[in-house]
């Protein structure tokens, strides 16, 4: 079945460093993918949608320059952390929509920055 | 804007036992609603669905059906394992977000053998 896969799984920065965590649809095509962030114990909240060969939209509230998007192709979207700090720590999971299918989600990365 | 309240957890629960996450909705015309579960350190994979009222999404045991009488999507299961033991997740999808899906808190299960 379709998967969509993240990479990588968990990552330690310091802070003042970029990390950048790379999400990929495997065996179908994705024009949009969706990036989240969890904080412990709580629910998943929609930081931008990532739209392949144009810019990403973004929620209200979330930093454009910090979170950058880049989805340059239908099989991969990239969501870079800029600068980061000790309260970006946080799990950042994508999904990817097949053509009239179903959400797929990625496994998540876990991001500590120390 | 869409809203999703789900029960707070976290909920512990014996092998066998009968399980209700409730679920409660605000949405504006008639959103299609979601269960997803989240084993530990994994993605979300979707549970069910329902896209219209009164509909019942069902997989694995698990049932709810979308009442819009009480804005409600609750999930059950008739005898629980301990392998169900995950987080699960309430979402809409509204009719004009598109593939935007709104969660819940989440509601964390724990089924002991």
């Amino acid at each position: 079945g379709a998967v969509v896969s993240q990479h990588p799984s968990w990552v330690i920065c310091k802070s003042g460093t970029s990390v950048k965590i790379e999400c990929r649809s495997l065996d179908f095509q994705a024009t949009t993918m969706f990036w989240y962030r969890q904080f412990p114990k709580q629910s998943l909240m929609l930081m931008a949608t990532s739209n392949e060969g144009s810019k990403a939209t973004y929620e209200q509230g979330v930093e454009k320059d910090k979170f950058l998007i880049n989805h340059a192709s239908l099989t991969l979207s990239t969501l870079t952390v800029t600068s980061a700090h000790p309260e970006d720590s946080s799990f950042y999971i994508c999904s990817a929509r097949q053509v009239l299918g179903p959400l797929h989600f990625g496994n998540g990365t876990r991001l500590t920055v120390t | 804007g869409d809203s999703v309240t789900q029960m707070e957890g976290p909920v512990t629960l014996s092998e066998e036992a009968f399980l209700t996450i409730n679920c409660t909705y605000t949405a504006t015309g008639y959103p299609s609603l979601f269960w997803y579960v989240q084993y530990p350190g994994e993605g979300l994979q979707l549970l069910l669905k329902a896209t219209k009222a009164d509909d019942k999404g069902s997989n694995k045991g698990f049932e709810a059906t979308y009442r819009k009488e009480t804005t409600s999507f609750h999930l059950e299961k008739g005898s629980v394992q301990v392998s169900d033991s995950a987080v699960y997740f309430c979402a809409l999808s509204g009719e004009t977000s598109g593939s935007r899906l709104t969660f819940g808190e989440g509601t964390q299960l724990t089924v002991n053998p």
